[in-house]
């Protein structure tokens, strides 16, 4: 089946610590985006990628890294600078033409220990 | 800038009630717009796309939306609402050359017996 996988599910985070949540995707798409949600405020985009090894920030880049060495992968770090990471992480892939729809993994549940 | 509104943060209906989930826009051009679903705990499932032509779009599960072009409306339409309804709908609007998505914050559907 064709898909993205986001691992894991959920994701504890202490103090002063670095966490990659990832993003693997077998749909061929050029595309890959990482969205932050929170309670009532829909999703805002962290970082995407168009292609390979580049990407470009989001509206809230900040205390967030990417990297994109595979066109199948696209991990995010959630750095120590993050002082409130506790959220709801969403990763889309895009396809290219036929409107260029993004679809969505399953999320990772990022806590705060 | 682009923006979507959402004005109603939570409804509930009735199942077998008729169902409309409001959405607004304010972009500079005809924008791609979409709607998504999202149950909880999960990713975010997409229920229909309008990128231009026919202004009354179908989608899955019996879902149907209309743009508006005079009103910057995209709203979401069901004739008969069923208990497996009950999740929460985002409306997007994509635009640009990074084809980044902007969400609204949310509808909360919750379908009473």
């Amino acid at each position: 089946d064709g898909g993205i996988t986001q691992s894991p599910k959920y994701l504890f985070r202490k103090e002063g610590q670095n966490v990659t949540l990832s993003c693997e995707q077998n749909l061929n798409h050029d595309a890959m985006y990482w969205y932050r949600q929170d309670p009532g405020q829909g999703l805002r985009l962290i970082y995407y990628s168009q292609i390979v090894n580049d990407f470009q920030k989001g509206d809230i880049a900040e205390g967030y890294s990417v990297s994109r060495e595979k066109k199948e992968s696209f991990p995010l770090t959630v750095t120590s600078a993050q002082k409130n990471p506790t959220a709801f992480y969403l990763c889309a892939s895009r396809t290219a033409g036929q409107g260029n729809i993004q679809y969505f993994g399953a999320g990772t549940r990022l806590s705060v220990l | 800038a682009q923006s979507v509104t959402q004005p109603d943060i939570h409804i509930t209906v009735s199942e077998g009630a008729s169902l409309e989930l409001r959405c607004n826009y304010s972009y500079g051009a005809t924008p791609y717009l979409f709607w998504y679903v999202q149950s909880p705990g999960q990713g975010l499932q997409l229920l229909l796309k309008y990128f231009s032509g026919d202004t009354l779009v179908q989608g899955i599960k019996g879902f149907e939306a209309e743009f508006k072009r005079s009103q910057s409306s995209f709203n979401l339409r069901k004739p008969s609402v069923h208990w497996s309804d009950a999740a929460e709908y985002f409306c997007a609007l994509s635009g640009g050359s990074n084809y980044k998505l902007t969400f609204g914050k949310g509808t909360l559907l919750t379908v009473n017996p």
